[in-house]
């Protein structure tokens, strides 16, 4: 079964519009982290946000927000005000807090969002 | 900022020969990792490393891979006798601590190539 799935493969949005990328996750492990990482055509892997299973608000950073709602076991990203430099492959990873467990990230399929001008 | 590097940024080699990938960690970063995204697909886990040795491997990671960190600084996979199916990006990765959050820092990638 897969633990994280990203039901959407491409989207484009207009720029300054706002998206939402899916992202929902499989775990019976009470303690687990949800990332964001960004892959631009270059190739690196940005790590762009991260929300802990027990946190109790959503995290936030600069543009970014995690919307968590753990009883879905959804964490999707949404990205606000979108710019065409936003334009990349987008992953969810998940690490389980497993206490034999170096903590390897386990990755989604991605998404690869796409702005118009 | 400290940033994690790898070299080279691209190989080519032939199947049946040796590759070694090199990284450099962040300078106080403990924990290291190796994954591999074949082009198109989904990253993958290979293995993780601390104190001088390997805590978690994944299935992929079979007796043709190895990890080592000769010395303070670099973090190395060598892939003894490549395949075709070899072909791939790598991604070496850094963490400063394990529990809690756990931000793994990304260098930028080799990409391999097996002819």
């Amino acid at each position: 079964a897969q633990k994280i799935t990203q039901t959407q493969p491409g989207m484009f949005v207009q720029e300054k519009e706002a998206v939402t990328l899916d992202c929902t996750y499989d775990t019976s492990d009470p303690s687990y982290g949800l990332f964001w990482y960004k892959q631009p055509s270059s190739g690196e892997m940005i790590f762009l946000i991260y929300q802990g299973s027990y946190d109790q608000q959503n995290a936030t950073e600069g543009r970014y927000s995690l919307n968590f709602q753990k009883a879905r076991k959804s964490a999707n990203l949404v990205i606000s005000a979108s710019q065409l430099g936003d334009s990349a492959m987008y992953f969810c990873a998940m690490r389980e807090g497993r206490v034999d467990s170096n903590y390897q990230l386990i990755w989604g399929a991605g998404t690869k969002l796409i702005i118009k001008p | 900022e400290p940033e994690v590097t790898q070299t080279p940024s691209h190989q080519v080699t032939q199947m049946g020969q040796e590759v070694i990938l090199r990284c450099v960690p962040i300078s106080n970063h403990l924990y290291f990792y190796w994954y591999r995204q074949i082009l198109g697909q989904k990253v993958e886990f290979l293995v993780s490393f601390y104190n001088n040795e390997i805590s978690e491997k994944s299935e992929i990671f079979d007796d043709q891979f190895s990890v080592e960190r000769p010395d303070g600084s670099n973090f190395t996979l060598k892939i003894r006798s490549t395949k075709l199916e070899d072909s791939a990006m790598y991604f070496c990765a850094s963490s400063a601590r394990l529990t809690g959050y756990n931000e793994q820092f990304f260098g930028p990638g080799t990409r391999l190539t097996v002819l």
